[in-house]
């Protein structure tokens, strides 16, 4: 079975300051990877996804992902985080036509 | 075009008792899939549909159970309700299922559960 990890439960970042958040899978076949935000009070929202190709993507709100194919790793980067960007950001995987999700990571960014 | 929709956005049952809830997918959407988003777990897989059929399950107990019907929405039972069922359900369609294609899950805004 597929699992999803995400290193840090919480993270808290001031405006402006560059973001990284580590996410690492495990499956045997080809993944279809994918990062969902969850804003306060608002549903889950597709942030970006990786299907083959280019392993650099790049999503919404200047948000992208790097696919490590040797590191079963996809880590989500921004440059440069916005109060706005406070929300939790969940990893997740596709195999066996169900989606896994990491536990999530809660990102507060301080104005 | 309307997102996913779900409802009731709260409810609130007793220990033992049943619980239903609703899923209306996007429009053209065959697939439903149905998670539960307790606090501290993330979001757990508990049963995909896709035209009109149960297509996988999560590691649930068979108290959790639903269906989807012929114009492709869904509903999510859960029986003999206890406390740990306390958790936000969301619900999320796809074009079809996620194995075929370049397909994405747009989720609803969920309905939450709490029992007491």
């Amino acid at each position: 079975a597929q699992s999803v990890s995400q290193h840090n439960h919480h993270v808290i970042l001031s405006e402006a300051a560059s973001l990284e958040l580590g996410c690492n899978y495990s499956y045997g076949g080809t993944v279809n990877l994918f990062w969902y935000v969850q804003y306060p009070g608002q549903h889950l929202q597709l942030l970006l996804k990786y299907f083959s190709g280019d392993p650099l993507v790049k999503g919404i709100k200047g948000f992208e992902a790097e696919f490590i194919k040797s590191k079963f790793s996809f880590n989500l980067r921004k440059p440069s985080v916005q109060w706005s960007d406070t929300a939790e950001y969940f990893c997740a995987v596709n195999g066996y036509s169900t989606l896994t999700f990491g536990k999530g990571t809660m990102l507060l960014v301080s104005p | 075009e309307a997102g996913v929709t779900q409802s009731p956005t709260h409810l609130i049952k007793t220990r033992g008792q049943q619980a239903t809830l609703r899923c209306s997918p996007i429009s053209g959407h065959t697939s439903v899939y149905w998670y539960q988003q307790a606090l501290g777990l993330g979001l757990q897989f508990l049963l995909w549909y896709d035209e009109g059929e149960e297509r996988n399950r999560g590691n649930f107990p068979p108290r959790f159970s639903g269906r989807q019907f012929p114009n492709y929405s869904s509903e999510l039972n859960v029986n003999a309700l206890e406390l740990e069922d306390s958790a936000l359900y969301l619900c999320a369609s796809s074009l079809t299922g996620l194995g075929s294609g370049a397909n994405v899950l747009t989720f609803g805004a969920g309905s939450r559960l709490t029992v007491l």
